[in-house]
């Protein structure tokens, strides 16, 4: 079956770094997603790996292991407002997005 | 990035009538576009996929009766919740994407049956 496996909640401290991690098992692979969404609002985009490697975007970076089927978001120098829920989605072979439960990250001053 | 405008975003119906929400890309065509439901603190859940001018494909255990799909043009997608109850109050949410791999969200509706 395809699964999704990510952390349900986490607490960080502002300024620091904070690594959600995401494991996947899907009929295929075509690349893995993750969106931040704040409470009460649709998800917004926020990376996307198909190769091996880190990714880094500003404070956000984004790794992908396809052999071990993992993936890791690390936000650094946190923000007030990177408290939200981070939705890791891997795309099987139809194309279609795989979604897991969402880590809720809590930021405290 | 590319615009997926969804509206309403916020809707309260009494229970039994229909409501539609529309899902329009702005500045792209959209070949495919994404209906999901989401409930309070859980993921997203896919109710159906829509291919412009076809019929959408729904997911085990989505009326399709009852949640009516019509994808009519290359920037429009409309879902039409029917003779809604209390237990379909969620959040809807639709995307679309291009032949591309990154989907774009519409701003999604809260929907309340009352």
């Amino acid at each position: 079956g395809q699964n999704i496996d990510q952390p349900t909640e986490m607490t960080a401290t502002e300024g620091a770094i904070v690594q959600i991690n995401c494991t996947y098992q899907t009929s295929g692979f075509n690349g893995l997603f993750w969106y931040q969404q704040h409470a009460g609002e649709a998800p917004t985009f926020l990376s996307y790996n198909v190769l091996d490697g880190l990714e880094e975007k500003g404070r956000f970076s984004s790794f992908l292991s396809r052999s071990k089927g993992y993936s890791y978001l690390l936000l650094k120098e946190l923000q007030m407002k990177d408290s939200a829920s981070y939705l890791c989605a891997a795309m099987d072979s139809n194309y279609q997005l795989i979604w897991g439960a969402g880590t809720k990250l809590i930021i405290k001053p | 990035g590319a615009v997926v405008s969804q509206h309403p975003s916020r809707v309260i119906c009494k229970s039994g009538t229909s409501v539609k929400i529309e899902c329009r890309s702005l500045d792209f065509q959209a070949t495919t576009m994404f209906w999901y439901r989401q409930f309070p603190k859980q993921s997203l859940m896919l109710m159906a996929t829509s291919n412009e001018g076809s019929k959408a494909t729904y997911e085990q255990g989505v009326e399709k009766d009852k949640f009516l799909i019509n994808h009519a043009s290359l920037t429009l997608s409309t879902l039409t919740v029917t003779s809604a109850h209390p237990e379909d109050s969620s959040f809807y949410i639709c995307s679309a994407r291009t032949g591309d791999a990154e989907a774009f969200f519409g701003q999604g509706t809260r929907l309340t049956v009352v």
